[in-house]
């Protein structure tokens, strides 16, 4: 797959470690926010969404963070497993009535063992 | 339930060519946005369908287009191809009634344009 930029920001955690990944979003009107994951060779995978009016919301070892103040988001991923390696991107949408996502550079994820 | 479906995986063609991808959304799903993601651009959007109509629409020129179908299927196409326009190209569905909701995307179109 299309594992973006070229200069992608990467991180890189112990397996069983946890990790943080940031996202810095563009737009103080967006409103609605999700996390991706993609692996190589596939389509981006959805992980978990939030909506302005919570600052957090949790998953299946994942959550999700936001700060509306200084327009940031982020992505804990507890015990990070070999599988977990992949680009994640965060997507910003401000059109309550459109599915126009403005997606993040990425990050990339390198789990070691 | 099956995923979002699109077909072609591969495609190689030549420039001044015109191209057609479709895209199968989640069954339910009404709602079509399609990608183009680049290692320079990264994932940037094209355009979004919804009841068969063009809902929103992003920074491209005329050259790229689409269209939905009754059954919410959709197709895009890229006439009078560039090399610039060598890209993955990702749909995503979403139910997305009055509100935004998740969007789940498919594999994608890798397009080679030579």
């Amino acid at each position: 797959g299309e594992n973006v930029g070229l200069h992608l920001p990467t991180l890189s955690v112990q397996e069983g470690d946890n990790s943080i990944i940031n996202c810095a979003y563009s737009n103080s009107a967006s409103d609605y926010f999700i996390w991706y994951k993609q692996e190589s060779g596939k389509g981006p995978q959805f992980i978990i969404d939030i909506r302005s009016n919570m600052d957090k919301r949790q998953g299946q070892r994942v959550t999700v963070l936001l700060n509306k103040t200084v327009k940031h988001l982020s992505l804990q991923i507890a015990a990070t497993q070999p599988g977990d390696s992949a680009v994640y991107f965060c997507a910003e949408n401000w059109d309550n009535y459109g599915q126009n996502f403005v997606f993040g550079p990425g990050t990339r994820l390198s789990v070691l063992p | 339930k099956a995923g979002v479906t699109q077909t072609p995986r591969y495609l190689i063609k030549t420039r001044g060519q015109q191209v057609t991808l479709s895209c199968s959304p989640i069954s339910g799903h009404r709602s079509v946005s399609w990608y183009q993601q680049t290692p320079g651009q990264g994932l940037q959007f094209l355009f979004e369908y919804f009841s068969e109509t063009q809902r929103n629409k992003g920074n491209f020129p005329g050259r790229f287009s689409g269209r939905q179908f009754s059954n919410s299927r959709s197709e895009m196409n890229v006439s009078t191809l560039e090399l610039g326009d060598s890209a993955l190209y990702l749909c995503a569905s979403s139910l997305a009634g009055a509100m935004n909701t998740e969007a789940f995307f498919g594999q994608g179109t890798r397009l080679t344009v030579v």
